[in-house]
């Protein structure tokens, strides 16, 4: 069935660290795909997103490229900071439904 | 600043209890969603509707879950009775449209500890 598979947490990295979290989908037809972060205590806010093949959401450094060939969506930032640590959620919406992966937590340490 | 609102925040209650949750979508949306979020299970989608129909409550334990759209501007999660193992973090979302690229609009969530 439909899935989004997301690498496991918590990934901890040092402040300006080069941060890569993997995403791939399942999925009937032709979904967007989209990731949230979760900050302690609040709920999901929306990073970025991509609509179709091939499209590159960004957004606070933050960038991901949907790669139909390789149904991936990772998410990448060049240089992290301590307050982007929070949990990431990878997910598709497709046909009125969103499903998440289980979420990655990043740790960023000065 | 339009966003999703939900009541209460945090409840704690005792087994066999009836709780409500309440969320009030951003005005104009016509979409809602409630998901529930625990470690074990991560983010689990339990019911959606679209212009106050309910669409998909798959997701939902039918014997003690109900969910609801009184009116465009409230919906409501009710548990009867509540059980321990429903202890979680309970989001709300609206969005507006509903294809495709929908992008969900998330609450706060309501911590919910059932003892």
């Amino acid at each position: 069935g439909d899935s989004v598979t997301q690498m496991e947490g918590p990934v901890t990295l040092s402040e300006e660290a080069f941060l890569t979290i993997n995403c791939t989908y399942t999925a009937t037809g032709y979904p967007s795909l989209f990731w949230y972060v979760q900050y302690p205590g609040e709920g999901l806010q929306l990073l970025l997103k991509a609509t179709k093949a091939d499209d590159k959401g960004s957004n606070k450094g933050f960038e991901a490229t949907y790669r139909k060939e390789t149904t991936s969506f990772h998410l990448e930032k060049g240089s992290v900071q301590v307050s982007d640590s929070a949990v990431y959620f990878c997910a598709r919406g497709n046909f009125n439904k969103f499903y998440f992966g289980s979420g990655t937590k990043l740790n960023v340490k000065p | 600043d339009a966003r999703v609102t939900q009541t209460p925040r945090h409840k704690v209650t005792e087994m066999g209890q009836e709780v409500t949750m309440r969320c009030q979508p951003i005005l104009g949306h016509n979409t809602v969603f409630w998901y529930r979020q625990t470690m074990m299970q991560g983010l689990e989608l339990l019911a959606y509707f679209r212009n106050r129909a309910p669409l998909d409550d798959s997701g939902m334990p039918k014997d003690r879950f109900s969910a609801e759209m009184p009116d465009a501007t409230l919906a409501t999660l009710k548990i009867q009775p509540s059980e321990p193992r429903d202890s979680a973090v309970y989001f709300c979302a609206s969005g507006l449209g509903g294809g495709p690229n929908t992008e969900a609009f998330f609450g706060q969530g309501t911590r919910l500890t059932v003892v």
